[in-house]
């Protein structure tokens, strides 16, 4: 089993929609999670951190839920801008690793 | 603030010769990773520092990489003698806190072709 899984797509959903993507990691001892957005060809970059209480940033919502041990994104009314691929990133306390999931790719439509 | 910077953005290179990618993380960052992205394998890290110093090599995948640190704002990659199946984007990023607790940034990448 992969420590850190996505699906990996695509979503194709209208602009305006929600979407929300799952990642689901295996070690319990994890303790610091992430969501990295990368566009086609870019380097990635940091879209939040995921708290345990959950976190907002605009039209983007972030959650943990640590008893089944996965992280979800959600975001709200898509914009064609947010078309790119979505990366989990998990980090064990007291490591310096950070498992990067393979993405889940999103596609906003006209 | 400037972020990470890598050089050269893209190179393209004959099989057997000598590549050398560099870096520059951010400043006051004391953590620095390499990774190497391709489709089928998705990101993987190679090397990772901790103040200047190589922590964790056990992603290099052959005794041609080597990576080197040799102050707290430069690192460099480099393959000798390249092959067709190092061509990947190789990514450098840095982080701060203890053993790079926070969140990474990456560099734009350097695009290798081997052909």
């Amino acid at each position: 089993r992969k420590e850190v899984e996505q699906d990996p797509g695509p979503f194709n959903v209208p602009e305006g929609a929600t979407v929300a993507f799952n990642c689901t990691y295996s070690n319990s001892a994890s303790q610091s999670f992430f969501w990295y957005r990368q566009d086609c060809r870019k380097e990635p970059k940091l879209l939040m951190s995921v708290y345990s209480s959950g976190n907002e940033d605009g039209r983007f919502t972030a959650q943990l839920n640590r008893a089944s041990q996965y992280i979800s994104l959600l975001i709200r009314d898509s914009k064609l801008s947010d078309s790119a691929t979505y990366l989990c990133v998990v980090k064990s306390s007291g490591t310096y690793k950070y498992i990067f999931g393979t993405g889940t790719r999103l596609k906003v439509l006209a | 603030d400037a972020g990470v910077i890598q050089s050269p953005r893209h190179e393209v290179t004959e099989m057997g010769q000598e590549v050398t990618l560099r870096c520059k993380p951010i400043s006051g960052h004391n953590s620095l990773f390499w990774y190497r992205q391709t489709m089928m394998r998705g990101l993987e890290l190679l090397i990772y520092f901790n103040n200047n110093v190589p922590i964790d090599d056990s992603g290099m995948p052959e005794d041609r990489f080597s990576a080197k640190m040799p102050n707290a704002s430069f690192s460099t990659l480099k393959i000798q003698p390249s092959e067709p199946r190092d061509s990947a984007v190789y990514f450098c990023a840095s982080s701060s806190g203890l053993a790079g607790a926070y969140e990474q940034y990456f560099g734009p990448g350097t695009r290798l072709t081997v052909t």
